[in-house]
């Protein structure tokens, strides 16, 4: 169980252009899904926390006009990069919780490149 | 600041020894912990949770959980190659907070 998919894996897109990443629970309903960006060799850094049917809470020096995030149902949240630069090029990772027990499962990630 | 820390590394140990993995936390409300494996490339898997004090144990993994001393550890018994990774300490920080608070993570690596 707690099985969190992720699409796409990888992408690579033109600089300027926006990119859109799915993150789904696929057994069980998530009620607040998390966004977290990993650079190589860095630490996890939590970009959002989105709550079903509420707007996203960013952190501090995350740009919330360039990160969207929409979480429009129990099982799906999305994040957008819109005009995706090459900085914003690095591993998107969401995790999604039930909430009950606090434990976070993650998905497997997408590595976007930004040429 | 509500903080998990963690030595990060890299701790060597020989195959088939025991590695020991160790986390502090500072905030005292903190109920809930966690442990995440994260091979490099991949994303974080959930290992361990642990929310009462004393010891869990889930086959060759135990967690230790002492929240007089704020610490949590995690011990990996007949260590293999495929134990390799990075260990995340992860606290439900209380409070109503959706989120986890976690560590930067220990670098493991088994020596074959």
């Amino acid at each position: 169980g707690a099985v969190v998919s992720q699409h796409p894996s990888w992408v690579i897109c033109k600089s300027g252009t926006s990119v859109k990443i799915e993150c789904r629970s696929l057994d069980f309903q998530a009620t607040t899904m998390f966004w977290y960006r990993q650079f190589p060799k860095q630490s996890l850094m939590l970009m959002a926390t989105s709550n079903e049917g509420s707007k996203a809470t960013y952190e501090q020096g995350v740009e919330k006009d360039k990160f969207l995030i929409n979480h429009a149902s129990l099982t799906l949240s999305t994040l957008t990069v819109t005009s995706a630069h090459p900085e914003d090029s690095s591993f998107y990772i969401c995790s999604a919780s039930s909430g009950g027990t606090y434990e976070q499962y993650f998905g497997p990630g997408t590595r976007l490149t930004v040429t | 600041q509500k903080e998990v820390e963690q030595n990060s590394g890299p701790l060597s140990v020989p195959e088939g020894a025991i590695a020991s993995l160790n986390c502090t936390y500072s905030d005292r409300v903190s109920q809930s912990f966690f442990w995440y494996r994260q091979y490099s490339g991949k994303s974080p898997e959930l290992i361990m949770s642990i929310y009462s004090n004393g010891d869990k144990e889930d086959g060759r993994f135990t967690a230790q959980l002492n929240k007089a001393s704020q610490y949590v550890s995690l011990l990996i018994r007949d260590s293999q190659p495929s134990d390799s990774a990075t260990y995340l300490c992860a606290a439900h920080p209380g409070g109503g907070a959706d989120g986890l608070t976690f560590g930067k993570g220990t670098h493991l690596i088994i020596q074959p």
